[in-house]
């Protein structure tokens, strides 16, 4: 079963703190990896599409990286502005129209 | 300006009773997508439409009808609505299959079944 798991569910940073957050995807072949950010009360923004094993995609302070079973999205020096749920999905290579959505993680940046 | 409007922002309906939700884009993007969004579940998807008068079941689709007669709107019909159907319930499109630029989400519906 296509499947996408994130941690930690929830995460606490000191302002300048660097950490990384993982997203473990289980799927039948691989089209692409999302990365979304969603503000409270407000649809999920997309940050980055990987599409293979070793891809790299920066913005600001957020860099992506995808393996064959996972992507971290590493945020170097956060700031509070960067609180907000990130979300990670995945489109299986069986269905191109379908696309799987991880739970999230809440990330809270502390001034 | 462009982009996905989706209306109303908030309802609140009784269970039993049809409600319709509202979700319009203006790029003329050929892919459309309801999903669900649930503590406990993240994003669900309900239905999708490759193109006009071209709709799909997704995950949950059960209780709810989509048409898409016209390419910018994708109205999702609950028939009879259940309390479980409580939710915030976001349209999204996409102008192709890649999902270079992925999804681009509306800012929501939340709906309370009472």
């Amino acid at each position: 079963e296509d499947q996408v798991t994130q941690s930690p569910e929830a995460l606490r940073l000191q302002e300048g703190e660097s950490s990384s957050l993982n997203c473990s995807y289980t799927v039948s072949g691989l089209r692409g990896l999302f990365w979304y950010r969603q503000d409270p009360g407000k649809g999920p923004e997309f940050l980055f599409t990987l599409y293979s094993a070793g891809e790299e995609k920066e913005k600001e302070r957020l860099k992506a990286t995808l393996t064959k079973k996972e992507s971290f999205l590493h945020i170097t020096a956060p700031k509070p502005e960067d609180s907000a749920t990130y979300l990670c999905a995945v489109s299986p290579g069986t269905s191109y129209d379908k696309v799987i959505f991880g739970p999230g993680t809440s990330l809270s940046v502390i001034p | 300006d462009a982009g996905i409007t989706q209306s109303p922002r908030y309802k609140i309906t009784e269970t039993g009773r049809q409600v319709t939700l509202m979700c319009h884009q203006t790029w003329s993007h050929s892919y459309m997508f309801w999903y669900r969004q649930d503590l406990g579940h993240g994003l669900r998807l309900i239905y999708y439409s490759a193109a006009a008068d071209i709709t799909d079941k997704g995950e949950v689709s059960d209780g709810y009808v989509v048409s898409r007669s016209k390419t910018e709107n994708f109205p999702l019909t609950l028939e009879s609505a259940t309390r479980s159907q409580t939710s915030v319930y976001f349209c999204a499109s996409s102008e192709d299959t890649y999902l270079v630029y992925g999804y681009t989400f509306g800012s929501g519906t939340r709906l309370t079944v009472v």
